[in-house]
């Protein structure tokens, strides 16, 4: 079975910083392209950066709201994506997601996400 | 940046009605549109992808048609379980995602 099972996250003071993971199974991550988007409490959904596969080269974007705070990486041997949060603002809480296409031919249509992990930055 | 633009911003319709959502991008994005379906309090759900695909295990009454800058998803004969916020999707470059579509079934 495909999955993505996130962890991290909670409460934290703006300035501070906090690390998200999300560990996959079930298909060959290290290939993938894996994204992060996010929504704040009832807002839409806003994508917060990418990470391609190794055969992609693995290059990264970002999003201009979190671009220089935010660092995505990965570990293919232990199929975890990561996402760095650093110097964060109370506009960052929001639910954020690890997201993934494994649809053959498809990198951008996202048929597989993990369970969403909630980040809450308050004074 | 390619903007999508959804409306309606909400929609309320009975039970076996049929719902028409629209996207408009702001340029061309050819056929890389997908649609997903957010119920209350859970993560979105992939329904459509390159404008008119279903994605593995969405019903026959959720349909995707357009190219370019016009895509419409349809959805027929309501059930009260299609209550969700729908948002579209463009491949090209951020912000990626519509402000979505908030479904109300009467």
């Amino acid at each position: 079975e495909v999955q993505l099972v996130q962890s991290g996250g909670g409460l934290v003071k703006p300035g501070g910083s906090l690390r998200l993971s999300c560990a996959a199974s079930g298909f060959t991550f290290d290939n993938a392209w894996m994204t992060w988007v996010r929504q704040a409490s009832g807002k839409g959904l806003e994508w917060v950066g990418r990470i391609k596969g190794k055969a992609d080269g693995g290059t990264i974007d970002y999003s201009i709201a979190v671009k220089g705070r935010f660092t995505i990486s990965r570990d293919d041997s232990k199929n975890t994506l990561y996402l760095q949060m650093d110097s964060l603002k109370t506009e960052d809480s929001a639910v954020y997601y690890c997201i993934t296409a494994s649809i053959p031919g498809t990198t951008y249509a996202f048929d597989v996400w993990g369970q969403g992990t909630l980040v809450t930055v308050t004074p | 940046e390619v903007v999508l633009t959804q409306s309606p911003t909400t929609l309320s319709l009975s039970p076996g009605e049929r719902a028409t959502l629209s996207c408009r991008a702001s340029e061309s994005v050819g056929t890389s549109l997908a649609w997903y379906q957010q119920k209350p309090g859970q993560a979105p759900r992939l329904l459509i992808y390159d404008a008119s695909n279903r994605a593995t295990g969405i019903p026959v009454r959720f349909s995707g048609s357009g190219s370019g800058t016009d895509f419409t998803l349809n959805i027929s004969s309501l059930e009260p379980g299609d209550l969700a916020i729908y948002y579209c999707q463009q491949r090209a470059n951020w912000p990626f995602f519509g402000q979505g579509t908030r479904l109300h079934i009467k």
